[in-house]
């Protein structure tokens, strides 16, 4: 079946790095996704990562892909006050292009 | 701002009642999902519409259903509301082919059932 798996919750240091991790299912995933929830706001993509990649790095943003565990991860260095928000995970399920969501990380600075 | 709109914003009503929420894809998308988040079970996809045709369908409860117009908004009607249908209700849209299905999320409506 199609399911995707987050802890729900992390707090870190302000200038600490951030891992944020999740773990998912279906084997013919072609995109994996982070998307960012502020409160009150809808969700906004953060970054992708196509499935025969390893590594993309974006600005503060790393991601990880680990596809024989069917691992990613999500590492924002120097996290910031406003990097405090829901971080999803989500699986690009090709055969029928549905997204699958895990549940949410919520990312908390600490002073 | 995604360029997805939802209205309307917050809507409060009872149980057994029936509610309209509408959603505007981005100009020149063709697809729109729907969500819904709650605290208990997170993100759940509900349903997809590509160009007036449904096109996946997800943990959608048969008293809800939704349809896509011919000018690409769409619409999710729930009815014989229960307290658990309370929850944030969120739409996306994506464009046709995209690259790699990037989804432009509205701002949500949220619906608090009485």
């Amino acid at each position: 079946g199609e399911d995707v798996e987050q802890s729900l919750f992390l707090s870190v240091r302000e200038g600490d790095s951030s891992v944020i991790n999740c773990t998912y299912t279906d084997s013919s995933s072609t995109y994996l996704y982070w998307y960012k929830q502020e409160p009150g706001a809808g969700l906004q993509l953060l970054t992708y990562i196509f499935s025969n990649m390893d590594m993309k790095q974006d600005q503060r943003l790393t991601v990880l892909l680990n596809k024989k565990d069917k691992h990613l991860s999500l590492r924002i260095a120097d996290t910031q006050t406003g990097d405090s928000a829901i971080y999803f995970c989500a699986e690009c399920v090709n055969r029928d292009d549905k997204i699958i969501f895990g549940k949410g990380t919520r990312l908390h600075i600490l002073p | 701002d995604s360029g997805v709109t939802q209205t309307p914003k917050h809507l409060i009503t009872a149980t057994g009642q029936r509610v309209t929420l509408r959603c505007s894809p981005r100009s020149g998308d063709l697809s729109v999902y729907w969500y819904q988040q709650s605290l208990d079970q997170g993100l759940q996809f509900l349903i997809q519409y590509y160009n007036g045709e449904e096109r996946a369908k997800g943990n959608i409860l048969e008293r809800f259903s939704a349809q896509q117009f011919p000018d690409l908004h769409s619409e999710l009607n729930l009815s014989s509301l229960e307290l658990g249908d309370s929850a944030l209700y969120f739409c996306a849209s994506s464009p046709a082919g995209g690259l790699y299905n990037e989804q432009f999320f509205g701002p949500g409506t949220r619906l608090t059932v009485l």
